[in-house]
């Protein structure tokens, strides 16, 4: 059972314009999410997070907002640039007890320059 | 502050056998959680680890085991290797509340002939 999806594998897009990377959760306990952002070779790099408390959070060229109605969340890259290529991925977390991340399986994004 | 370390970042073993990972935190973290990442499947959890305690478990077999020490350093284990063991295992640590954001390795690379 996958609480929590992924269903772009991968996304290409236009440097300069507007990524948007999509999540969709099914556990209604999830009250914290987060996304990653992963290279060849290289450990998972946090990017940013957002509690359920809010519906939008904001840093620099990305931007994560959350839909808690419709347990979606989506992050948005603007403007992308070709260092954004990587494999995104989105984490949720039940604060209250599990203390554990379940992850999406990844979308892989490529900026065209 | 020194990130997340993971030895060794490769290693190839046979069926049958058995190996040991290890994975420093970052200085003052206290949880170490373990993920197995395969094409297509996303960072599955493994276990998590808190003050020497196992503090949370993924669903994968008896073969996969885990210890932190004193010192927060943690060990993952894998007993009796099978092919489909094949994968890249990260580490990540946190300061220890499950709110709190997970900071990665690079991460061993397994492969199992």
């Amino acid at each position: 059972d996958q609480q929590v999806k992924q269903n772009s594998p991968s996304l290409s897009v236009q440097e300069g314009r507007i990524s948007i990377l999509n999540c969709d959760y099914t556990n209604s306990m999830f009250d914290y999410f987060l996304w990653y952002k992963k290279y060849p070779a290289e450990g998972p790099t946090f990017l940013i997070s957002i509690s359920s408390i809010k519906d939008k959070n904001e840093d620099g060229r990305f931007t994560v907002f959350l839909n808690k109605s419709a347990k979606h969340l989506s992050l948005h890259i603007v403007p992308s640039q070709p260092g954004d290529s990587a494999v995104y991925f989105c984490a949720a977390s039940a604060t209250s007890g599990t203390y554990k991340y379940i992850f999406g399986t990844g979308t892989r994004l490529k900026v065209l320059a | 502050k020194a990130g997340v370390t993971q030895t060794p970042r490769y290693l190839i073993k046979t069926r049958g056998q058995q190996v040991t990972l290890s994975c420093s935190p970052i200085s003052g973290h206290r949880s170490v959680s373990w993920y197995q990442q395969t094409p297509g499947q996303g960072l599955q959890f493994l276990f998590e680890y808190f003050s020497e305690t196992q503090r949370n478990k993924g669903n994968f077999p008896g073969r996969f085991s885990g210890r932190q020490f004193s010192n927060s350093r943690s060990e993952m284990n894998v007993s009796t290797l099978e092919l489909g063991d094949s994968a890249l295992y990260l580490c990540a640590s946190s300061p220890g509340d499950s709110s709190e954001t997970q900071y990665f390795g690079p991460g061993t690379r397994l492969l199992v002939l």
